[in-house]
């Protein structure tokens, strides 16, 4: 089955900028969707189909995707940013959902 | 506005069935997918399963298969998650949501997790 490897945790400071990396088999032939979950809530999409932004997500909030990695990436990062983030693909060959595992970004 | 409201949180004995249900509101419920994603203590999301809305029909996560049934009824736009021969380690929020059922399958709603706690 597809496997998405993502960073267990990343931090940065205020104000600087956040990458997170999501590793898999040519990624970049499949489109990624990025969800934020905060502790104690439902997660909710923040990019999808790599670079498109849903209503209500800041500018601040980008995707790219090309061979092997994508990457979220949080320009000016808030404290309000701190949470789990998670890539997602659609494994067409099985009609699978894959999750990668997860990145906790704090905001020091 | 699309609403996903799932059923209250669940304690049960190991060994024993539960089912979750997830009624949708405020889109045409027959045009989606609905995903169950579940969601250990502490752990990531894990993917198991969707079914068509529309047909009935499924597909699960190699996992989940042969102990988790998915259904729906479509007069009251509700979908259901049964969990069979529960043990300690199906202990997790499981959470309902939605994708269209074309192209890459983003998920853009999602319900509010129901915690189901598997203990003796």
């Amino acid at each position: 089955s597809y496997v998405l490897t993502q960073p267990p945790s990343v931090s940065e400071a205020p104000g600087k900028t956040a990458r997170i990396t999501c590793g898999g088999n040519n990624i970049g032939s499949k489109s990624v969707h990025w969800y934020q979950q905060k502790p104690g809530q439902a997660p909710v999409v923040v990019i999808y189909y790599d670079t498109d932004r849903p209503s209500g997500i800041p500018e601040r909030f980008s995707g790219s995707n090309s061979g092997n990695t994508a990457t979220l990436t949080i320009s000016r990062v808030e404290t309000g940013d701190e949470a789990d983030y998670y890539c997602q693909v659609w494994d067409s060959s099985r009609a699978d959902v894959v999750f990668g595992g997860g990145t906790k970004l704090t905001v020091l | 506005q699309v609403q996903l409201v799932q059923s209250g949180a669940e304690v049960q004995k190991p060994g024993a069935s539960v089912r979750v249900s997830c009624k949708a509101s405020g889109y045409a419920f027959i045009d989606y997918y609905i995903h169950w994603v579940r969601q250990a203590p502490g752990q990531g999301l894990e993917w198991m399963g969707w079914i068509d809305s529309n047909n009935g029909d499924t597909n699960y996560a190699q996992k989940f298969q042969g102990w988790v049934t998915m259904t729906r009824d479509t007069a009251i736009s509700t979908v259901y998650l049964e969990l069979n021969r529960l043990t300690s380690d199906n202990t997790a929020v499981y959470y309902c949501a939605r994708s269209s059922t074309y192209g890459s399958r983003w998920i853009d709603s999602w319900g509010q997790g129901t915690p189901v706690t598997v203990s003796s």
